[in-house]
């Protein structure tokens, strides 16, 4: 079985500029969670998707979005990057008795 | 919501000796608490994790305990090996999202 697949890797971006970020849940996952990782504050929530829609949502600004497709792939995207954007964004997707498992994540670097 | 705190922030053993890593939640609503290693450029990955039905699990080498009253849950690796070197995250779940601890790093000296 396929585990969680997050594309790109790497990526950099200047600042102003915005940011796409693609997750492929394990197959028959229905639930994508997106989380924030910076050496200082951890994994950090982002939002919770699940069946197509928004579920939960983390304290982030409103240039932090999601959304997600009839085949349960999640994208997030960030407009107007800022230097503090710059972290390890990761993916995790849900099975059925709340197991949480993680891509390799992306990593944005805003310069 | 949630709030989970990790000790301490770093760990230092000699290979060979034991480990243990302890969390603590504040919402004693939480039903499951996992533990996640992390490597170097990598995603963390789930080793272990307890329900609250139970009060201790092992998988080989870890186990992790349970104290709901106190609110506490703990990861215990036993007999530490050089590839046990990582970055070890609790979790528990709580408003449909898994809280983390800011994680700890643990280094095992040969």
């Amino acid at each position: 079985k396929a585990g969680v697949t997050q594309t790109p890797r790497y990526l950099i971006k200047t600042r102003g500029q915005q940011v796409t970020l693609s997750c492929s849940p394990i197959s028959g996952h229905r639930s994508v969670s997106w989380y924030q990782q910076t050496p200082g504050q951890g994994l950090q929530f982002l939002f919770e998707y699940f069946s197509e829609t928004q579920r939960n949502k983390g304290n982030f600004p409103g240039r932090f979005s999601g959304r997600q497709f009839s085949n349960s792939r999640s994208e997030m995207n960030v407009s107007t990057l800022e230097l503090g954007d710059s972290a390890l964004y990761l993916c995790a997707s849900f099975g059925v008795n709340t197991e949480a498992f993680f891509g390799q994540g992306t990593r944005l670097t805003v310069v | 919501g949630e709030n989970v705190e990790q000790h301490p922030s770093t760990l230092s053993v000699q290979e060979g000796d034991s480990a243990v890593i302890k969390c603590t939640y504040s919402d004693s609503a939480s039903n499951y608490f996992p533990w996640y290693k992390q490597e170097l450029g990598k995603g963390p990955q789930l080793i272990i994790d307890i329900r609250s039905n139970v009060g201790e699990k092992k998988d080989q080498r870890i186990a992790v305990t349970l104290n709901k009253t106190a609110k506490h849950f703990s990861l215990h690796i036993t007999e530490t090996q050089p590839e046990d070197s990582a970055v070890y995250f609790c979790a528990a779940d709580g408003n449909n999202r898994l809280a983390f601890g800011k994680g700890n790093q643990v280094v095992v000296i040969p």
